[in-house]
């Protein structure tokens, strides 16, 4: 597609349970990045995904959070069991394999958790 | 580790120039810029790769001391399109090469007003 496209937009649940975001990066992107923002907050990296490598998981605040993708497409970002603290917009990103044309960021997944 | 920005917030008459600064305790790959307006997603401006080299996009420019693991973002002539959350993103370099992904700032809340 013509931009990084992210569903849903606005996902409001109830703590305890399991939320699930999807990211379409833009085809031909190699790689994809996911990134929570909290209100007022600057851009926490999550994990890094880069084409058929293992990805660079070192921004899962805790084992709640897993992601996957399949090959060079869609990437989900699963959360079980929400708390209050998981509330914040997430964003994905994919670049290029160097990134020296940027990241393209998504518009984002509002989560509420109440 | 997240790179600093100075400074936190900036107020300007339109016309006016500024200069945002964003230093990192490690040794850095690339510098990023992003800008981010409310409500939306960060929108690349321009990447810096070591090397020290300075780069335009509009009035809007950006120099990078490598040796000093810093970047300064340089808007002149501000417009009141320019208003938004800037964000620098640095990737680190490892064994001559680089970590891959962006670790960002907390962002400069710039405001521009007529």
């Amino acid at each position: 597609g013509a931009g990084v496209s992210q569903s849903p937009s606005n996902k409001v649940t109830e703590k305890g349970k399991d939320v699930e975001l999807r990211c379409d990066p833009i085809s031909g992107h190699t790689a994809l990045y996911w990134y929570r923002q909290r209100l007022g907050q600057g851009l926490e990296f999550l994990i890094y995904f880069q084409g058929n490598s293992a990805p660079d998981k070192s921004g899962l605040p805790s084992d709640r959070f897993s992601a996957e993708r399949t090959g060079e497409s869609v990437s989900t970002l699963t959360i079980q069991r929400t708390q209050q603290e998981d509330s914040a917009v997430y964003l994905c990103a994919s670049s290029t394999d160097r990134s020296h044309y940027g990241y393209t960021f998504g518009s984002g997944t509002r989560l509420t958790v109440v | 580790q997240q790179p600093v920005q100075s400074p936190q917030a900036v107020i300007l008459r339109e016309g006016e120039d500024a200069v945002i600064n964003c230093s990192s305790s490690k040794a850095l790959y690339s510098v990023h810029w992003y800008r981010q307006k409310h409500g939306e997603a960060p929108v690349f401006l321009m990447i810096l790769l070591k090397g020290g080299e300075q780069k335009g996009h509009e009035k809007i420019s950006a120099s990078f001391n490598e040796k000093k693991q810093q970047s300064s973002l340089y808007l002149t002539a501000s417009q009141l399109s320019y208003s938004g959350t800037y964000f620098c993103g640095t990737e680190e370099s490892i064994s001559g090469g680089s970590n891959y992904k962006l670790t960002f700032g907390k962002g400069t809340l710039l405001t521009v007003n007529p």
